[in-house]
């Protein structure tokens, strides 16, 4: 099947800074990924959807200024979190919908756990 | 808001079949019934999809009813592998993202 990988699986970082997350589709091409965040115990929840070469269409209650999606080519997406703080700590999941196919299947990445001190 | 509605959990005992059931009572026409799982700490792993008619592949079995207003996933010999998160969802065929619900936290026991 597809593959979806994202880097880095798991960061620590301290508080104030940014961190990039990226999203790969290794072996396809997707011109629709979409951003979820998990807290621990609970579901995952859609952020963001990035469609590629044009602006991120992000779910009420997130902060564009706060996670930077960019799309900009066919097979790379990423996220930034700006400023990052504690509350900010969770599990960053990317997925991606194969450009031109018909499977109806999402294929997600492996996650990346993010840690502010 | 999650379309489905699914029990918080359940155990199922090492090589008996695991049934893991979900109510679409909303479901439209055009949408298909998506059962992904997630093992902890990991990204969700597609399992099967349908629209009307029951679907094998090699990891399950779904099963939809006739009015699609509900359906069961089966993993015919569960191991303590298949422990995990179990999400049902569903989805308009092409486009749409996915929204997820608290799913079935399955627990295969030895």
């Amino acid at each position: 099947g597809a593959v979806v990988s994202q880097h880095p699986s798991w960061v620590i970082c301290k508080s104030g800074t940014s961190v990039k997350i990226e999203c790969r589709s290794l072996d396809f091409q997707a011109t629709t990924m979409f951003w979820y965040r998990q807290f621990p115990k609970q579901s995952l929840m859609l952020m963001a959807t990035s469609n590629e070469g044009s602006k991120a269409t992000y779910e009420q209650g997130v902060e564009k200024d706060k996670f930077l999606i960019n799309h900009a080519s066919l097979t790379l997406s990423t996220l930034t979190v700006t400023s990052a703080h504690p509350e900010d700590s969770s599990f960053y999941i990317c997925s991606a919908l194969p450009a031109g196919e018909d499977t109806g299947e999402l294929f997600f990445g492996e996650g990346s756990r993010l840690t502010v001190l | 808001d999650a379309k489905t509605t699914q029990p918080p959990s359940m155990d199922c005992a090492e090589g008996r079949a695991a049934n893991l059931p979900c109510n679409h009572s909303t479901i439209s026409g055009n949408e298909y019934v998506y059962w992904y799982r997630q093992i902890h700490s990991q990204g969700p792993q597609y399992i099967i999809h349908g629209l009307k008619n029951n679907e094998t592949n090699e990891m399950a079995s779904l099963i939809i009813t006739e009015d699609r207003k509900s359906s069961t996933l089966i993993l015919p010999h569960a191991t303590l592998r298949d422990t995990a998160v179990y999400y049902c969802i569903v989805r308009a065929y092409y486009g749409q993202n996915f929204v997820f619900g608290p799913g079935t936290r399955l627990s295969v026991l030895p």
